[in-house]
């Protein structure tokens, strides 16, 4: 069973200042991994995508790694800003198959980004 | 916009009671997933839909039960409510041959 683990489980950081969130998993055969942003209340914004092939991802200050070998992901976030603030996941894709878009979740990290 | 709608935004039942949650999928979607998310939690995968048949389901029992229509628009059916499954319920869509999965915004279910 994949279970997947998001250390650390809140972090605040003053606002500028660049940070790494961690995600791990324990089965390394995945299709992909993914890294979503959720505000309070709110559903799931997808902000990075990473097929097992790939070791990384970039969307402007995002860069998201994988390491599939070693069951591990990294999210940095570089010069964050208030509006950053939220609740990342990370969530890996088990199957390529048609119609098989199941994913597991991490807890994910709440991140406070103090002006 | 992702294009993805739910309804209701919010509703409160009591235990025992059943509750139907909809939710309106991107014009052209064929798949359709539904998670739960207890407060403090990951989502947790309940099951998937496509074409209209359901060809994945994660740990929830048979009282946890979904329709696909033929417009793509989805249903998600909870009989027998328990205060356990007092959470956010969120429904993502796709295409096939494309990774891409489209969350809507949620609906929020208490159960007293």
């Amino acid at each position: 069973k994949q279970e997947v683990t998001q250390i650390p489980a809140a972090l605040s950081v003053p606002e500028g200042e660049n940070l790494v969130l961690n995600c791990s998993f324990t089965d390394s055969a995945i299709y992909n991994l993914q890294w979503f942003r959720q505000d309070p209340g709110k559903g799931l914004t997808s902000l990075l995508l990473i097929q097992s092939s790939q070791r990384e991802q970039t969307s402007g200050r995002l860069n998201a790694s994988l390491d599939k070998s070693s069951g591990r992901s990294t999210l940095y976030i570089a010069a964050s800003q208030p509006g950053d603030s939220a609740t990342y996941l990370c969530a890996v894709r088990h199957n390529s198959g048609a119609g098989s878009y199941q994913l597991t979740f991490g807890k994910g990290t709440k991140l406070s980004v103090i002006p | 916009e992702t294009g993805v709608t739910q309804s209701p935004t919010h509703l409160i039942k009591t235990r025992g009671q059943q509750v139907t949650l909809r939710c309106s999928s991107q014009s052209g979607h064929n798949t359709v997933s539904w998670y739960q998310q207890a407060l403090g939690q990951g989502p947790q995968f309940i099951f998937q839909y496509y074409r209209e048949e359901e060809n994945g389901r994660g740990n929830f029992p048979p009282r946890f039960s979904g329709l696909q229509f033929p417009n793509y628009s989805s249903e998600l059916n909870v009989n027998a409510l328990e205060l356990d499954d007092s959470a956010l319920y969120l429904c993502a869509s796709s295409w096939t041959g494309t990774d891409t999965q489209y969350f809507g915004p949620g609906t929020r279910l208490t159960v007293l």
